[in-house]
């Protein structure tokens, strides 16, 4: 069965500080996988879309990378701002259109 | 402004009474999906479109329709609905069929079956 699991589902940090997202799915044989974010009563907004040949991708102070063959990818925020606070949620992408989703970590940045 | 649009955001309704909740997008994409989130189950796919005409079961397609008749458009239909569906509602579109592209998502239809 292909699962996702984002682990912690919840996490909290002062601003300023660097941080690491997990996401961990058992089915390797994966096309993509895309990093969302979800603010409170509204719709996932994509962040990243990393292929499966791809390592890694950069947006802005974002950086998410992807290792296939231990099922694993990471989101790091940099220098993590108020404004960063959400819940991130990862997907993975397989064959025939079916994307799996993780529960997703909640992140709290406190001023 | 490239987007994907639902309505109602909100719905409040009673067991039974047949409703629609409308998805357009104006991206031209060809791929669209419905999807339910619930507290502790995450997201879960409804129904998906890979272009006109085209529609396929996702994991939990029970109690809903949906119909693609022209490409911008993906109507997710509750014949009769129930409170198990009080669920909080997406729809998303993507460029094309093949899994490699970015996925646009609703802001959301939140609906309360009583």
């Amino acid at each position: 069965k292909q699962e996702v699991t984002q682990i912690p589902a919840a996490l909290s940090v002062p601003e300023g500080e660097n941080l690491v997202l997990n996401c961990s799915f058992t089915d390797s044989a994966i096309y993509n996988l895309q990093w969302f974010r979800q603010d409170p009563g509204k719709g996932l907004t994509s962040l990243l879309l990393i292929q499966s040949s791809q390592r890694e991708q950069t947006s802005g102070r974002l950086n998410a990378s992807l290792d296939k063959s231990s099922g694993r990818s990471t989101l790091y925020i940099a220098a993590s701002q108020p404004g960063d606070s959400a819940t991130y949620l990862c997907a993975v992408g397989y064959h025939q259109e079916k994307l799996v989703f993780g529960k997703g970590t909640k992140l709290t940045v406190n001023p | 402004e490239a987007q994907v649009t639902q309505n109602p955001r909100y719905l409040i309704t009673v067991t039974g009474k047949k409703l629609t909740v409308t998805c357009s997008q104006n991206m031209n994409h060809e791929y669209m999906s419905w999807y339910r989130q619930d507290p502790g189950l995450g997201l879960r796919q409804i129904y998906y479109s890979m272009n006109v005409e085209v529609t396929d079961k996702g994991d939990v397609p029970e109690g809903y329709k949906v119909s693609r008749k022209e490409k911008r458009n993906f109507p997710l239909i509750l014949e009769s609905p129930s409170p198990n569906q009080t669920s909080l509602y997406f729809c998303a579109s993507k460029r094309d069929r093949v899994n490699t592209g970015e996925l646009f998502f609703g802001e959301g239809s939140r609906l309360t079956v009583l």
